[in-house]
């Protein structure tokens, strides 16, 4: 099955800085890639997703990059806020009508003021 | 999108009783999902619920502890059976929003539930 690896663990930036996380996926039929922000206490929130069929998706101060030869993608958070402080997981699904989300372990950011 | 709550968004509950978390969905969704968060950890899918036929559970779940049920497409419920302090968990239910080319899911507030 698919195999999701997520680094780093934790990460910490001055408020302005970017941030970068960075995820794996083993099964190179996977082409579905969500990122998801859970704040202390709330469910996950889908904050950006990109299909195999872009390399690159921005929204705003968030973009995805996704490298399909390399199975590999990352979420870049520029000019970040305290409010940005939170739990980033990544995730990988074969997308067919029946998603089922392999997710990586989990990034804690935290953006000092 | 889709709107998700659960109820209870808390419990406290003794060993070896039962507890069963609702998911309402504002919208009719054909995929709902079942997911369990321990501690600091990451999400574990425990169960696929389809309306109108019995839930498919992932390796290490099974229905007499989990079990599922979807009346409708706007409703499921998930039981954690015969419980014991390691269940003590986050539990989430997602939705699965087709839309144009994208299967997305979205997930509701999650049921904080401690076993003592």
């Amino acid at each position: 099955g698919e195999n999701v690896e997520q680094h780093p663990s934790t990460l910490s930036v001055q408020e302005g800085d970017s941030a970068v996380i960075k995820c794996t996926y083993s099964d190179s039929a996977s082409n579905y890639f969500p990122w998801y922000k859970q704040e202390l206490g709330k469910g996950p929130q889908l904050i950006i997703d990109i299909r195999s069929n872009v390399g690159e998706k921005k929204d705003q101060r968030i973009a995805v990059t996704l490298n399909k030869t390399a199975k590999h993608f990352s979420l870049h958070i520029t000019e970040t806020q305290p409010e940005d402080s939170a739990v980033y997981f990544c995730a990988a699904s074969l997308s067919s009508g029946y998603s089922t989300l392999t997710f990586g372990k989990g990034t804690m950011l935290l953006v000092s003021p | 999108s889709a709107v998700i709550s659960q109820k209870p968004s808390r419990d406290i509950c003794q060993r070896g009783t039962s507890l069963t978390i609702q998911c309402q969905v504002d919208s009719q969704v054909t995929m709902m999902f079942w997911y369990r968060q321990q501690p600091g950890q990451s999400l574990t899918l425990i169960a696929t619920a389809n309306q109108g036929s019995e839930a498919t559970y992932e390796s290490g779940f099974v229905i007499d502890k989990f079990p599922i049920s979807r009346p409708n497409l706007t409703f499921s419920t998930l039981t954690v059976s015969n419980m014991s302090p390691e269940d003590s968990s986050i539990y989430l239910c997602s939705v699965e929003v087709l839309r144009p080319s994208t299967d997305t899911q979205y997930f509701g507030p999650g049921t904080r539930l401690t076993v003592l």
